[in-house]
């Protein structure tokens, strides 16, 4: 299977700054990613589709203005949540399809806003 | 969208038990996965099953479509088997997946 790196595991930063996770695939080209995000006790949810060399596709009610992702390479993708609120504190999740259909998740992020 | 729902949401076993976990979805789909997401947040594959019946080892699982579950069997479970349980469904192309619920496991001694 693939394997995903995410960084950083742990971020804390104060409301109103800009946090940029990175998505890693270590061993597979994907042209496509996927972030999620999940909030204490409740299932991941699908924020945006992460397509290599064009622009993401975002899920209804994500604010594409908000959660920039760029996926500059077949290995890498990044999501920034500009301007930072506590709301916005979460379990960041990224994952990609490997060959056979079949999704492996990266290690989450857990983002905590100030 | 696809609705779906996990039950029980909550299960506690004593170590060595057997339980069946089910997952029950609104609408056709050709892509269905089971996870399994460790104390850490980790989430690992377990299963691509859009139907049919397949093992590993002390887990199986198995998919009706034209009834629309899936179900994941745990067998002589251990306390590493603890965590959440979803799984995700997708219809159509691209490869995205909507969760269910989860199922909230806790193996004790």
């Amino acid at each position: 299977g693939a394997v995903v790196s995410q960084h950083p595991s742990w971020v804390i930063c104060k409301s109103g700054t800009s946090v940029k996770i990175e998505c890693r695939s270590l061993d597979f080209q994907a042209t496509t990613m996927f972030w999620y995000r999940q909030f204490p006790k409740q299932s991941l949810m699908l924020m945006a589709t992460s397509n290599e060399g064009s622009k993401a596709t975002y899920e209804q009610g994500v604010e594409k203005d908000k959660f920039l992702i760029n996926h500059a390479s077949l290995t890498l993708s990044t999501l920034t949540v500009t301007s930072a609120h506590p709301e916005d504190s979460s379990f960041y999740i990224c994952s990609l399809t490997g060959v056979s259909e079949t999704q492996y998740f990266g290690p989450g992020t857990r983002l905590l806003v100030l | 969208g696809i609705q779906v729902e996990q039950s029980p949401p909550d299960l506690i076993l004593q170590e060595g038990a057997n339980s069946t976990l089910r997952c029950n979805f609104s609408d056709s789909v050709n892509n269905l996965q089971w996870f399994h997401q460790n104390p850490w947040g980790q989430l690992i594959n377990l299963f691509y099953i859009p139907s049919g019946t397949k093992q590993n080892g002390r887990l199986s699982a198995t998919t009706v479509a034209t009834e629309r579950y899936s179900l994941l069997y745990i067998s002589s479970s251990q306390t590493t088997d603890s965590g959440v349980y979803f799984c995700a469904v997708g219809a159509g192309g691209g490869n995205k997946l909507t969760f269910g619920t989860g199922t909230q496991l806790k193996v004790e001694l």
